[in-house]
């Protein structure tokens, strides 16, 4: 049982690449989330996922875009990244219902130049 | 708006001594919980603890209380007896009916805990 597990580590891309960010969960979960976390600050919703099928924005979903493939991966992709993107990226899932805690993948440390 | 805000940006303690880690939060909903979340150094978000707004009794987990003031809008976090593993980022954290039973969290800007021997 991993949990919820974040690929890649660590990324650096240059002004303008794209990439996808990858989450995957094994908890059977229903609802899931991305969060940036910048330097000194808390943590803030991107985008989230309700359900299979569904997805939300967030407090700060401009410059990105999820994909919930199914129940157990919700992606985020950078189109054109940015250096304001630069953070570490936080996915989390939940099981629902009455049953409020969220746990936590890894994190993505990504630098954007 | 809804806020947490966590006015401590760094706390020390004595090993084996007790630690209260404040949060205070703003919201207008009737229904709502307050988290608590740790950070290690090495980054990942541990769940710690979690209150309901119209949980009687405050939540406990082990080491880990939080004491919960409904009128005052607190959330403190209280670690008995500290450990040196306790070093750590801690974070407090709210959900809300703002958030359309979605469990979307509201972060605050975290107190970083550090254990002396």
């Amino acid at each position: 049982n991993a949990g919820v597990t974040q690929t890649p580590k660590f990324q650096v891309l240059k002004t303008g690449q794209s990439m996808t960010l990858q989450c995957a969960q094994d908890m059977n979960h229903n609802s899931m989330y991305w969060y940036r976390q910048d330097p000194g600050m808390g943590l803030r919703l991107i985008y989230y996922s309700a359900s299979e099928g569904t997805t939300d924005k967030g407090e700060v979903p401009n410059g990105y875009n999820v994909s919930r493939l199914n129940k157990r991966e919700f992606s985020l992709r950078l189109e054109s990244a940015a250096p304001s993107q630069t953070s570490v990226y936080f996915c989390a899932s939940r099981i629902g219902g009455v049953v409020h805690e969220q746990y936590f993948g890894p994190g993505t440390r990504l630098t954007v130049t | 708006a809804q806020k947490i805000t966590q006015t401590q940006p760094g706390m020390f303690v004595q090993e084996k001594e007790a630690v209260t880690l404040d949060c205070t939060y703003d919201t207008s909903d009737q229904s709502y919980g307050l988290f608590w979340y740790k950070q290690p150094s090495s980054g990942e978000m541990i769940f710690l603890i979690y209150q309901g707004s119209y949980d009687e009794q405050n939540a406990t987990e082990g080491r880990y209380s939080l004491n919960f003031q409904k009128a005052r809008k607190s959330a403190n976090l209280v670690i008995s007896a500290s450990q040196l593993g306790d070093s750590a980022m801690y974070f407090c954290a709210m959900r809300g009916d703002f958030s359309g039973g979605y469990n979307k969290l509201i972060f605050g800007a975290g107190t970083r805990l550090a254990v002396h021997p």
